[in-house]
């Protein structure tokens, strides 16, 4: 089992529509996510980042946690064909005074069509 | 704020040949990551630095590849000798106190060896 899996995609939604991206993840230690956004030919660029269980909000995007499930979404409302990118689940397996070393899933093709 | 930067951006060798890949941090962030990213493989962490000091480089694929940070400004990686099976996009990425969980990307290099 990877320890940080997604769905390669590509998923396909009408502009305008929610983008519903998941990931989970093997250590049940986990402690923090990380959701990046890479358009090709660019460098992952950071998006949100959730620690606690429950949602959290920032503008069109929801980051979801449940440790107990130990999975993390990204919900993209309102859609755009801007957003279409690969999206990356990360997350860090030795948080704290470990440092930030990140494990990365291959990530989510999204295409937005007009 | 410069971003971290990357040089070369594109780096074209033969196998055999040296390559050097430079980074430079954003001024005061503790942590500095090296990333390799293939279709194949994804995004992969080879070898992470806090406070210029290696912290775990378990990801470094073999003898050939090495790192350094002589100071808080700049870190190279060294693949010497190169093959074709390194030919890949490299990233750095720094990350702020506190843990370093919130990692910035660099534009990478791209690397062919041929």
């Amino acid at each position: 089992q990877k320890e940080v899996e997604q769905n390669s995609g590509p998923l396909s939604v009408p502009e305008g529509a929610i983008a519903s991206l998941n990931c989970t993840y093997s250590d049940r230690g986990s402690q923090s996510f990380f959701w990046y956004r890479q358009y090709s030919g660019k460098s992952p660029e950071l998006i949100m980042f959730i620690y606690s269980n429950g949602d959290k909000e920032d503008g069109r995007f929801t980051a979801q946690l449940n440790k107990a499930s130990q999975y993390v979404s990204l919900l993209i409302r309102d859609s755009q064909p801007s957003d279409s990118a690969t999206y990356l689940c990360a997350v860090n397996l030795r948080p704290g005074n470990q440092g930030g070393k990140l494990i990365f899933g291959q990530g989510t093709e999204l295409s937005v069509k007009p | 704020d410069a971003g971290v930067i990357q040089s070369p951006r594109h780096e074209v060798t033969e196998m055999g040949q040296e390559v050097t890949l430079r980074c430079k941090p954003i001024s005061g962030h503790d942590y500095l990551f090296w990333y390799r990213q293939t279709m194949m493989r994804g995004l992969e962490l080879l070898i992470y630095f806090n406070n210029n000091v290696p912290i775990d480089d378990s990801g470094m694929p073999e003898d050939r590849f090495s790192a350094k940070m002589p100071n808080a400004s700049f870190s190279t990686l060294k693949i010497q000798p190169s093959e074709p099976r390194d030919s890949a996009v490299y990233f750095c990425a720094s990350g702020e106190r506190g843990g370093g969980d919130t990692q910035y990307f660099g534009p990478g290099t791209r690397l062919t060896v041929l």
